[in-house]
């Protein structure tokens, strides 16, 4: 079974909208982490936000927040005030702490942001 | 200075011959992977490492070697590269112990096999 899967290949906003990425995961441990990284044209992975499996609370980086939902599994990126520079691909990652720490990624999203 | 660097970061080769991506980091983790990333596919690992001997296969290590020269430095070799390792490769970082700590990741070198 997938460890992350992202159902969306593709996604378009407008700008100054916001919008959801979504993200499920399926793991047995309890104790794991989520992150969200985002791939722009130019092909650098850069780390978004993260989310542990312990937190009470959704997490939030400035116009980054993370959907958690713990029971239904899915750990959903919302960008709010979407802006031309948020075009790229995003991909959702979990870790798990009793298989060795592995980082598990999806197949990502293209997102497209519209003028 | 970049925290996590990858040289070459671009190179083109062909069928047969031997490649080396180099990867080294200043942020001092002990955790340092390899992956590759193929349109569609999103990352792979090809390799990992704990520490300087701790290194362990990923999910698509056939026709890859790995080498932790140090524990700033994690070495992936092609010893005979074909051209369905086309891809754009990846070396990541981190922190081990804690499920929430990230991987920070290079710049990515874009290897192509003719």
């Amino acid at each position: 079974a997938q460890k992350i899967t992202q159902t969306q290949p593709g996604m378009f906003v407008q700008e100054k909208e916001a919008v959801t990425l979504d993200c499920t995961y399926d793991t047995s441990d309890p104790s794991y982490g989520l992150f969200w990284y985002k791939q722009p044209s130019s092909g650098e992975m850069i780390f978004l936000i993260y989310q542990g499996s312990y937190d009470q609370q959704n997490a939030t980086e400035g116009r980054y927040s993370l959907n958690f939902q713990k029971a239904r599994k899915s750990a959903n990126l919302v960008i709010s005030a979407s802006q031309l520079g948020d075009s790229a691909m995003y991909f959702c990652a979990m870790r798990e702490y009793l298989t060795g720490n592995q980082f598990y990624f999806g197949t990502g999203t293209s997102l497209t942001v519209i003028p | 200075d970049a925290d996590v660097t990858q040289t070459p970061r671009n190179r083109i080769t062909k069928t047969g011959k031997r490649i080396m991506l180099e990867c080294s980091q200043t942020k001092g983790h002990d955790r340092m992977y390899w992956y590759r990333q193929d349109p569609g596919l999103g990352l792979r690992l090809i390799y990992y490492s704990f520490d300087v001997k701790d290194i362990n296969k990923g999910e698509i290590s056939d026709g890859y070697s790995v080498s932790r020269q140090a524990q700033a430095k994690f070495s992936l070799s092609l010893e005979s590269a074909i051209p369905n390792q086309t891809a754009l490769y990846f070396c990541a970082t981190s922190w081990g112990g804690r499920a929430t700590d990230t991987q920070y990741f290079g710049p990515g070198t874009r290897l192509t096999v003719l």
